[in-house]
């Protein structure tokens, strides 16, 4: 069945610093790939998306490249900032519409000023 | 964005009650909701999926004589976790979907219910 796997956390930055958070994922066909990102308090938000191999995703300076070869697609972000501080998920539906989602266990990031 | 709120968000109950919660869509119609549960350190789990009107959709291993799901309206679900127990102890989060154009099919997820069985 479809899996996705990501890095445990937690992971904790200073303000700036470069961010990854390794996703790779097992699934029979061509599935969409997406990131989540839950702040304290609140739901989970789509961050950004990939529906096809080679096809990069990108919201609020996050990046993400859905690499067919070595089923991946791993977050990232140049400088990160205290108001990143949240969990990230990644997750995959065989569907583009993001039907049955498959989610990661989450990786919580914490940004220090 | 779209909105979800999920009732109540945190609720402690007896084990052999049953405990009802709430997903509303409060800005726009959801012709889909889904319930997920997430146990700590672990993924979200999709339990089951139901479209406005008729009976939901359940995953492989969740008992729907257990879970009571309930899509009434557009904008409500329930789920109901009958004769709790403490193995039902968990964080239910729900999604909603809309056929509003622009949504893309995205799912908007509410910010979840912990329930805890004594």
């Amino acid at each position: 069945g479809n899996s996705v796997t990501q890095m445990e956390g937690p992971v904790t930055l200073s303000e700036e610093a470069f961010l990854t958070i390794n996703c790779t994922y097992t699934a029979t066909g061509y599935p969409s790939l997406f990131w989540y990102v839950q702040y304290p308090g609140e739901g989970l938000q789509l961050l950004l998306k990939a529906t096809k191999a080679d096809d990069k995703g990108s919201n609020k300076g996050f990046e993400a490249t859905y690499r067919k070869e070595t089923t991946s697609f791993h977050l990232e972000k140049g400088s990160v900032q205290v108001s990143d501080s949240a969990v990230y998920f990644c997750a995959l539906s065989d569907w583009g519409g993001s039907e049955k989602l498959v989610f990661g266990k989450g990786t919580k990031l914490t940004v220090n000023p | 964005g779209a909105v979800v709120s999920q009732h109540p968000s945190w609720v402690i109950c007896k084990s052999g009650t049953s405990v009802k919660i709430e997903c509303r869509s409060l800005d726009f119609q959801a012709t889909t909701m889904f319930w997920y549960r997430q146990f700590p350190k672990q993924s979200l789990m999709l339990m089951a999926t139901s479209n406005e009107g008729s009976k939901a959709t359940y995953e492989q291993g969740v008992e729907k004589d257990k879970f009571l799901i309930n899509h009434a309206s557009l904008t409500l679900s329930t789920l109901t976790v009958t004769s709790a127990h403490p193995e039902d102890s968990s964080f239910y989060i729900c999604s909603a979907r809309g056929f509003a154009s622009g949504f893309n099919n995205e799912q908007f997820f509410g910010p979840g219910t912990r329930l805890t069985v004594l």
